[in-house]
């Protein structure tokens, strides 16, 4: 069976940091481009981050470059976005999602279920 | 300012038609043949309907097509269900960046 879980999760205070990961499993992760994609609360939806099959290269949305990384472990079949200097519009349902393409630059093809980041103190 | 701009809402009887518009304001993203559909039900993961435009994944029915046309991509729906009730994202990819649009709430009524 297809499908990427997502965790890590949760309520956290402003400027704090968080890590969230995303598991694949029944795919051939190491072989297509991975990315984020978020969700505030009632609103659309929002690309985050994307990163390449073998990781060489991360490309990211202006308001969160310096703040947060996208990266993967093709060993583990796991992508990861680690979030430092969290803000309260950071607050959202975050999902990880497969490309079509190795690098990232096609359409989003499997999705996971989601996980919510609340930041407030 | 969304770089992709879609009607707030469509609606349409069960078996019609409906279409809906993703227009680009940047000439970047309009010239991106790397357009895709979702379709996300309430509190569900969005789904991919189209994508480059115009081809449809494995198990998405015909009755959902994509076109476009110079700063504007299109999905049309035919054979309007009941099922087909969920809010519609496109997206376009260029310069190493994805943009959606502003989403768009398909009713059946």
């Amino acid at each position: 069976q297809v499908q990427l879980v997502e965790s890590g999760g949760g309520v956290v205070q402003p400027g704090r940091s968080l890590r969230l990961s995303c598991a694949a499993s029944g795919l051939t992760f190491s072989s297509y481009g991975m990315h984020w994609v978020r969700q505030a609360p009632g609103k659309g939806l929002e690309w985050m981050a994307g990163i390449w099959y073998d990781g060489s290269n991360k490309y990211y949305v202006d308001s969160v470059k310096g703040r947060f990384t996208i990266s993967r472990d093709n060993s583990k079949n796991t992508l990861y976005l680690q979030m430092n200097s969290l803000r309260a519009e950071d607050t959202a349902v975050y999902y990880c999602a497969r490309d079509l393409s190795a690098y990232g630059d096609d359409a989003f093809d499997i999705w996971g279920q989601g996980t919510m980041v609340t930041v407030s103190s | 300012q969304s770089a992709l701009t879609q009607p707030r809402s469509v609606s349409g009887s069960p078996g019609q038609s409906v279409t809906i518009s993703c227009t680009a304001t940047s000439s970047a993203v309009g010239r991106s043949n790397s357009v895709s559909w979702y379709h996300q039900h309430p509190g569900k993961a969005p789904k991919l309907m189209i994508y480059d435009v115009g081809k449809r994944p494995s198990g998405v029915p015909d009755r959902f097509s994509g076109s476009k046309s110079a700063n504007t991509a299109s999905l049309t729906i035919s054979g309007l269900q009941a099922e087909d009730e969920a809010d519609y994202y496109c997206c376009s990819y260029a310069g190493s960046s994805y943009f959606f649009g502003t989403g768009t709430k398909v009713t059946v009524l």
